[in-house]
């Protein structure tokens, strides 16, 4: 089992670019989660799918959209890139229906990406 | 809301025990995670807590008290592959599977 995946791993885009940031889970999780990390600032949760086609707003929305087209794939895009963008992306995935006894989050590698 | 705070950095000798301390305010919960955090790396989940009492796990131990808003995490026999951010998390009651997480404390150890 390769867990959670992310691609890609590093990634800088000019001011008004857009790109889609893919994760992917082999361990068919029902709940997967997009989060921003930012020094000093932990973990912020910016959408999150509590199943194949369903999407909510996390903490931390603007500028973001999801889509949750297939259980195993969650995708994060960037329609037109900000320097306030510039973060460490870390999806996430959690909850199967066979193993309903705790709610822990598996979390993938991290994308870097930075906004010029 | 949920305010949920922890020392942002502390020092430690190799060998020694480390006492990570996690505050928090919040209306309700399912329970609370601690996870480790490698510079560079994903955060992997160390302990979960759901009742009151201390979990222990090897050279780790997570505690927890709901009537004092209170957790912390026990590292003990400290070795220089502990050197980490160590991050508290809630599972909120209001939307199950969702964390809140503090900021983090990075634990440094040195020989």
């Amino acid at each position: 089992n390769a867990g959670v995946t992310q691609t890609p791993k590093f990634r800088v885009l000019k001011t008004g670019q857009s790109m889609t940031l893919l994760c992917a889970q082999d361990m068919n999780h029902e709940y997967m989660y997009w989060y921003r990390q930012d020094p000093g600032m932990g973990l912020r949760l910016i959408h999150y799918s509590v199943g194949e086609g369903t999407t909510a707003k996390g903490e931390v929305p603007d500028g973001y959209n999801v889509s949750r087209l297939k259980k195993q794939n969650f995708l994060l895009g960037l329609e037109s890139a900000a320097p306030s963008q510039t973060s460490v992306y870390f999806c996430a995935s959690s909850y199967s229906r066979r193993d309903q006894s705790t709610d822990t989050q598996y979390f993938g590698p991290g994308t870097r990406l930075t906004v010029l | 809301g949920q305010n949920i705070d922890q020392p942002t950095e502390m020092t430690a000798t190799e060998g020694a025990i480390v006492q990570i301390n996690c505050t928090y305010q919040t209306s309700g919960f399912n329970g609370l995670f601690w996870y480790q955090q490698h510079a560079g790396e994903a955060p992997t989940f160390l302990s979960y807590n759901v009742l009151d009492g201390l979990e222990e796990k090897g050279r780790f131990s997570s505690f927890l008290s709901r009537s004092k808003g209170y957790s912390y995490l026990l590292l003990k026999e400290l070795q220089m592959k502990d050197s980490a951010s160590y991050l508290c998390a809630l599972s909120l009651t209001d939307s199950w599977g969702k964390l809140q997480f503090g900021a983090g404390t990075q634990v440094v150890v040195t020989p």
